[in-house]
């Protein structure tokens, strides 16, 4: 079975920084079933990024995502106030299973 | 705009049984597949299970298969889950979220709480 590891597990950072965030895949996976979700406390994830690198509605042009084959990153240009949050990635597999990532926190230093 | 209002949650003992509703708004609820995911602290975001628009198609995953019985009432616009021989490590907060066509959740529930002790 796939495991999606995320790394950092924490990452601390100071507004205006840029952050990336990594998610690997224990085998190859397709670019189209890679998604990224913001979650912050108290709060149900938010879409991100999905298919790699493809923003959803209404998120700004800070965020981006990419990647391929087992690795895949999400990158926040210019980190704002309300970007931190903990970050996961989300895998479609070829078995008609779906399996996220640990996450990552983005903390503020 | 999009809403989907999870209820039913509780506080239940090991073995017990537990019902799950979502109800949803703002869009055409046909048209799409939807899941229940959960997630505890120690082990993040986990996919439970998934329906298909009509309600053929059904996936579940290995740590709920047989336990669990993911249903939808289209006149209702409306998801389920039926959660029996709950265990300990089912205790986590359960999202309704709806599947978009390429394997991703556009739309998510705010989560209950579901509880399993004694």
């Amino acid at each position: 079975e796939i495991v999606l590891t995320q790394s950092p597990g924490t990452l601390s950072l100071s507004p205006g920084d840029r952050a990336t965030l990594s998610c690997r895949a224990s085998q190859s996976v397709s670019n189209n079933y890679l998604a990224w979700y913001q979650q912050k406390p108290g709060q149900a994830p938010r879409l991100l990024i999905y298919a790699t690198s493809s923003r959803a509605t209404d998120i700004p042009d800070r965020f981006s995502g990419s990647g391929s084959g087992t690795d895949f990153t999400l990158t926040i240009s210019r980190l704002e106030p309300e970007d931190f949050a903990v970050y996961s990635c989300q895998l479609y597999t070829t078995s008609s299973r779906y399996i996220f990532g640990r996450g990552t926190k983005l903390e503020i230093k | 705009q999009v809403q989907l209002v999870e209820s039913g949650g509780g506080l239940v003992k090991p073995g017990g049984s537990l019902r799950l509703s979502c109800t949803t708004s703002g869009f055409t609820f046909t048209d799409y597949y939807m899941s229940w995911i959960r997630q505890t602290p120690g082990k993040g975001l986990e996919w439970v299970s998934s329906i298909s628009s009509g309600g053929s198609t059904i996936y579940y995953a290995d740590s709920v298969k047989g336990r669990f019985t993911i249903s939808r009432d289209n006149a209702k616009n409306s998801l389920y889950v039926q959660m029996n021989s709950l265990r300990a490590d089912d205790t986590a907060i359960y999202y309704c979220a709806r599947r978009a066509s390429s394997h991703y959740f556009d739309s998510w529930g705010q989560g209950i709480l579901v509880t399993v002790s004694s």
